[in-house]
């Protein structure tokens, strides 16, 4: 099935400590993105990457990084700099240029203990 | 602050009405999107409606665009209980000079409970 995958589901995270999220997609899109969500609120981006080997800073990428290795891949760090990292995460892609539909994957709840 | 807000925040209506939600924006577009949210899930993309076209249908949604007012509105049909979830409306607009490129903009989203 063509699609966009995000793991884990649910993460919890130790203060100090840095993770790592997960994004794959197999809809050989160009363009990657990572939202940020709280409750109640909309979504903002993070990083989003529009070719391989590039990526530029979204709204509020302090306390985040990514890479982009490979086309299918966009994996998001959660460092020990992001101080209220909490949140619900979604990653999403498109085709080319941006300007059409984005695919979101399911998302992945951090939760800092 | 956000390029696109919803409006209302919150609807609650009864089966079989129609819903209505609002947005607003404040630069220039190419085009405006809606997407659908239910509760602790990835956002899935409704319609998409481009800043020439006034008017768009899907099954039971229509999309309107009036650009001179920087406003789109939602409407939902006949709604079912399945049709409760949040709606986000999202821009290619920019408030910053950069070009927007594949940026979306996100409003804060309606929630509609449609109630049985």
């Amino acid at each position: 099935d063509g699609g966009i995958t995000q793991s884990p589901k649910y993460l919890f995270r130790k203060e100090g400590q840095n993770v790592t999220l997960s994004c794959e997609q197999n809809l050989n899109h160009d363009a990657m993105y990572w939202y940020r969500q709280d409750p109640g609120q909309g979504l903002r981006l993070i990083y989003y990457s529009q070719i391989v080997n590039d990526f530029q800073k979204g709204d509020i990428a302090e306390g985040y990084s990514v890479s982009r290795e490979k086309k299918e891949s966009f994996p998001l760090t959660v460092t020990s700099a992001q101080k209220n990292p909490t949140a619900f995460y979604l990653c999403a892609s498109s085709i080319g240029s941006g300007y059409g539909p984005q695919f979101f994957g399911p998302g992945t709840r951090l939760t800092v203990l | 602050s956000q390029q696109g807000e919803e409006d209302p925040q919150a609807l609650s209506i009864q089966e079989g009405e129609n819903a209505t939600m609002n947005c607003s924006y404040k630069t220039s577009i190419n085009n405006l999107q809606w997407y659908r949210q239910n509760s602790g899930r990835g956002l899935v993309h409704l319609i998409l409606i481009r800043s020439n076209e006034r008017e768009k249908h899907s099954g039971r949604l229509r999309v309107t665009l009036d650009t001179s007012k920087k406003s789109s509105s939602l409407l939902i049909t006949a709604s079912r209980a399945a049709d409760t979830a949040s709606y986000f409306c999202a821009t290619d607009g920019t408030t910053r000079k950069e070009t927007s490129g594949s940026r979306l903009t996100f409003g804060e989203g309606t929630q509609l409970t449609v109630n049985p």
